[in-house]
């Protein structure tokens, strides 16, 4: 399978711990985004990173949150002392060097945190 | 700016009636225009994409899509309801130049039969 794949998919953390979710772009893609989903709501924009730079983190909490996609490995966000409202479906997607009229954003299955 | 707007949160039908799911985007410039559908616990899958030409879109599992400028609209149809069709659906759009989806809230389809 070639699709965008995100570990793990489900994860449970107490109040004040790390999460960390992982992404691996689909091959051939260098581009990645992340996107939140809270209950009962749609998708928000993260963040948007190619290999070693982020390019847009409009949508990322001041806080906590971070994101990296390294020159080797998976893109990782990291949200450092989760609360409850961090609890919600973290969606990964990815797309070719360059986004023209003919290319996909292809999503994985996202993560699904629950802070406890 | 860019929005989407989605009517209705929940939309009932029965099995073998029309599929109705309304979209409606505000931006500066027509942009492109996408719907994906959530199975539960799964990710998004693209259902059909506007970018440029044709208005009427085609995609996957009988669904279409036609988009129409005047009324910044960018309307979900299928004739017939399957009771797989019980799912979430997102309209979402992208600037030509942009990188970024913006997504509207989902519309939730119970299928009845």
């Amino acid at each position: 399978n070639a699709g965008v794949m995100q570990n793990p998919r489900h994860l449970v953390r107490r109040r004040g711990q790390e999460a960390r979710l992982r992404c691996s772009p689909m091959k051939g893609h260098s581009h990645v985004y992340w996107y939140r989903q809270l209950p009962e709501e749609g998708l928000k924009f993260m963040v948007y990173l190619q290999k070693e730079n982020i390019i847009d983190e409009s949508g990322m909490p001041k806080e906590r949150f971070s994101a990296e996609f390294p020159k080797e490995g998976p893109s990782i966000l990291r949200i450092q002392q989760v609360v409850r409202g961090d609890s919600a479906a973290y969606f990964c997607a990815s797309s070719p060097d360059r986004l023209s009229s003919g290319n996909t954003i292809y999503f994985g299955e996202g993560s699904w945190l629950t802070v406890v | 700016a860019q929005s989407v707007t989605q009517l209705g949160s929940h939309v009932s039908v029965s099995e073998g009636a029309l599929v109705l799911l309304r979209c409606n985007y505000s931006s500066s410039v027509p942009p492109y225009l996408f719907w994906y559908v959530q199975y539960p616990n799964q990710g998004l899958q693209l259902l059909l994409k506007y970018t440029t030409g044709a208005t009427l879109v085609k995609g996957i599992n009988g669904f279409e899509a036609e988009f129409k400028k005047s009324e910044t609209s960018f309307h979900l149809t299928k004739p017939s309801a399957h009771m797989s069709d019980a799912a979430e659906y997102f309209c979402a759009v992208r600037q030509a130049a942009g990188n970024k989806l913006t997504f509207g809230g989902g519309t939730r389809v119970l299928v009845k039969p």
